[in-house]
């Protein structure tokens, strides 16, 4: 079983969709969680930690749901720039320094 | 203030040649990481070294194997390449081991044929 699954896409959507990534994992002591956006072509890039009673930053909330073992990505009035492919990123215990990242998912928002 | 530096940005190798990538932190943080990215996955952990040591190793064969400089850069070098070593090679540095806040190079897309 992977350490991170993502459902990879591609997510269609029209500008201003409100729009959703899940992500799961399968070491339940996990403790760290992240998104990054990957442009095509490019490096990832941090886009938010996930902690454990949820965060928002502007039109982005993070959620985690240790009881389902899943991470959550929201994305609220969606803009052309959020185009992009979304990592979701875990780090289980007790393996030195080694994060997990998905597969990634792939939204492109329609004008 | 500068990101994390790679260098080259493209190569294009033979199989069963050598590659060595390099990478430079961003200026005071001591931990690197090095990370395969193939076509349509997700970057897979190589290494991490904070202060010249090894501290973390992904499920990478020998041919792989890196090392970190006093001035905290890094190389990472590939012996033996076979075609599915063609990837792009991302090093990420952060502050120090435990902090979890990784930042990442803009990679060395690494062709073999």
């Amino acid at each position: 079983r992977k350490e991170v699954e993502q459902d990879p896409g591609p997510f269609n959507v029209p500008e201003g969709a409100t729009v959703a990534f899940n992500c799961t994992y399968s070491n339940s002591a996990s403790q760290s969680f992240f998104w990054y956006r990957q442009d095509c072509r490019k490096e990832p890039k941090l886009l938010m930690s996930v902690y454990s009673s949820g965060n928002e930053d502007g039109r982005f909330t993070a959620q985690l749901n240790r009881a389902s073992q899943y991470i959550s990505l929201l994305i609220r009035d969606s803009k052309l720039s959020d185009s992009a492919t979304y990592l979701c990123v875990v780090k289980p215990p007790n393996t030195g320094n080694q994060f997990y990242f998905g597969t990634g998912t792939s939204l492109t928002v329609i004008p | 203030d500068a990101g994390v530096t790679q260098s080259p940005t493209h190569l294009i190798k033979t199989r069963g040649q050598h590659v060595t990538l390099r990478c430079s932190p961003i200026s005071g943080h001591k931990s690197v990481s090095w990370y395969q990215q193939v076509l349509g996955q997700g970057p897979q952990f190589i290494f991490q070294y904070y202060e010249k040591e090894e501290r973390g190793r992904g499920n990478f064969p020998d041919r792989f194997s890196a090392r970190q400089f006093p001035n905290y850069s890094s190389e990472l070098n590939v012996n033996a390449l076979l075609l599915g070593d063609s990837a792009l090679y991302l090093c990420a540095s952060n502050v120090r081991v435990g902090t979890y806040e990784q930042y990442f190079g803009p990679g060395t897309r690494l062709t073999v044929t």
